[in-house]
């Protein structure tokens, strides 16, 4: 049972790189999503999908960029890394594509942008 | 726009105590809420998915009631263990939004 699947656990980036944080879910959930999860903030909302070719931003988007070609695949792209996108990223999903339904989450991503 | 607080950000009881863990949520019109489970430097690991319609969900040694018209969310734990030490966080989520989650809750049972 994979779940959710997150990659890179780990990644160290200089300021002005761009990299993609990959996301795969093997439940054929319809929604997916995207969270940072930073000291005294919470769970922020950056992006999510209610499904293959559809994409809508959340409450921090500036500075990411997703795409969903595949049910599958939810991979978020950082465009130029700023040191302020240094966190954790957290990718969910949920079976409703209403975004209703039981959210389940992977391991996460450590990023830090130097 | 919903808001979701938890009280207190962190609780520590000795191992065999019953808890409360308490989370608010400012939009009554819920169609869900969810509460979760995270480990240092792990994902976040559902514990109990209570819909508007149900007061209550069971799993185990955990209780989460919900209680729409004051706005409020309770996570039962009983005879605590110390590997129940966690940040226990809850979501409410009303329908066709996102989740929005509280801040959490530091639980630490002592042995």
């Amino acid at each position: 049972n994979a779940g959710v699947t997150q990659t890179p656990k780990f990644q160290v980036l200089k300021t002005g790189q761009s990299m993609t944080l990959q996301c795969a879910q093997d439940m054929n959930h319809e929604y997916m999503s995207w969270y940072r999860q930073d000291p005294g903030m919470g769970l922020r909302l950056i992006h999510y999908s209610v499904g293959a070719g559809i994409t809508d931003q959340g409450e921090v988007p500036n500075g990411y960029n997703v795409s969903r070609s595949t049910t599958e695949d939810f991979p978020l792209r950082l465009l130029s890394a700023a040191p302020s996108q240094t966190s954790v990223y957290f990718c969910a999903s949920s079976f409703a594509a209403s975004g209703s339904g039981e959210l389940f989450f992977g391991e996460g991503s450590r990023l830090t942008v130097l | 726009k919903q808001e979701v607080t938890q009280i207190p950000a962190a609780l520590s009881v000795p191992e065999g105590e019953n808890l409360v863990l308490n989370c608010s949520f400012t939009d009554s019109a819920i169609y869900n809420l969810q509460w979760f489970r995270q480990d240092p430097g792990k994902g976040l690991t559902s514990l109990l998915l209570i819909q508007s319609s149900q007061r209550e969900q069971t799993s185990g040694r955990l209780n989460a009631s919900l209680d729409k018209s004051s706005g409020r969310s309770t996570l039962y734990i009983a005879a605590s263990q110390p590997g129940d030490s966690a940040t226990y966080l809850c979501a409410a989520n009303n329908y066709g939004q996102n989740f929005v989650f509280g801040p959490g809750t530091r639980l630490s049972v002592l042995p």
